[in-house]
């Protein structure tokens, strides 16, 4: 059974960081390219950023551009977002998902498996 | 940027009646067309993607059509358990882009 589990939410002042995780089972993870989606309160789904399964490709959103870096260490299965420089409407739950296919060095954006996500909030 | 709309914003059907929720994209996203279904406090589940093929354990009531520019997903014969909000995405290229939602409840 696929499981991802997100960690390291919480409550930081703004221009603050933080620095999520998400552990990875049930599949093989470095074959696989991840992905962070975000939902702000009373908001939709936001796409943050993507990284492919060896890691040497990463996307993001331009909000995030500049300060989130997306990264994964294949060998421990798990995925992480380092948020720096954050911001008020940086406030949401962040979760982790999984491309629908394997694919080495590529992509295919269309996420089958989520975590239950992770809270964070900026506010002072 | 593709921009995804969805219509409408929210929609009260009662149990039994079929659903139409539609998902327009700004320029075409060819068949690379996904739905998910996210219910309070759950993570989105993904329901049908390829435009058309339903995800793993998706129950056959829900159908997902359409290519290009314009595409539906069709609830059959909604049941008490179908109330979430619905998000279309497509995943042609970057930035992946979701729509705002649609929110279905039970009359």
């Amino acid at each position: 059974e696929v499981q991802l589990l997100e960690s390291g939410g919480g409550l930081v002042q703004p221009g603050g960081s933080q620095r999520l995780s998400c552990a990875a089972s049930g599949f093989t993870f470095s074959t696989y390219a991840m992905t962070w989606v975000r939902r702000a309160p009373g908001k939709g789904l936001e796409w943050v950023s993507s990284i492919s399964s060896s890691g040497a490709s990463t996307y993001y959103t331009d909000s995030a551009k500049g300060r989130f870096t997306i990264s994964r260490d294949n060998s421990k299965s798990t995925l992480y977002l380092q948020m720096n420089y954050l911001r008020a409407e940086d406030t949401a739950v962040y979760y982790c998902a999984k491309d629908v296919i394997p694919s080495v060095g590529g992509f295919n954006g269309c996420l089958d498996n989520w975590g239950q996500g992770t809270l964070v909030t900026v506010s002072s | 940027d593709i921009v995804m709309t969805q219509s409408p914003g929210t929609l009260s059907v009662s149990p039994g009646e079929g659903v139409t929720l539609s998902c327009r994209a700004s320029q075409t996203v060819g068949g690379n067309l996904a739905w998910y279904q996210q219910k309070p406090d759950q993570p989105p589940r993904l329901l049908i993607y390829g435009a058309s093929t339903r995800a793993t354990a998706v129950p056959a009531r829900f159908s997902g059509s359409g290519s290009g520019t314009e595409f539906t997903l069709t609830i059959s014969s909604l049941q008490s358990e179908d109330c979430a909000v619905y998000f279309c995405q497509h995943y042609e290229n970057w930035p992946l882009t979701f729509g705002g939602g649609t929110r279905v409840e039970i009359k």
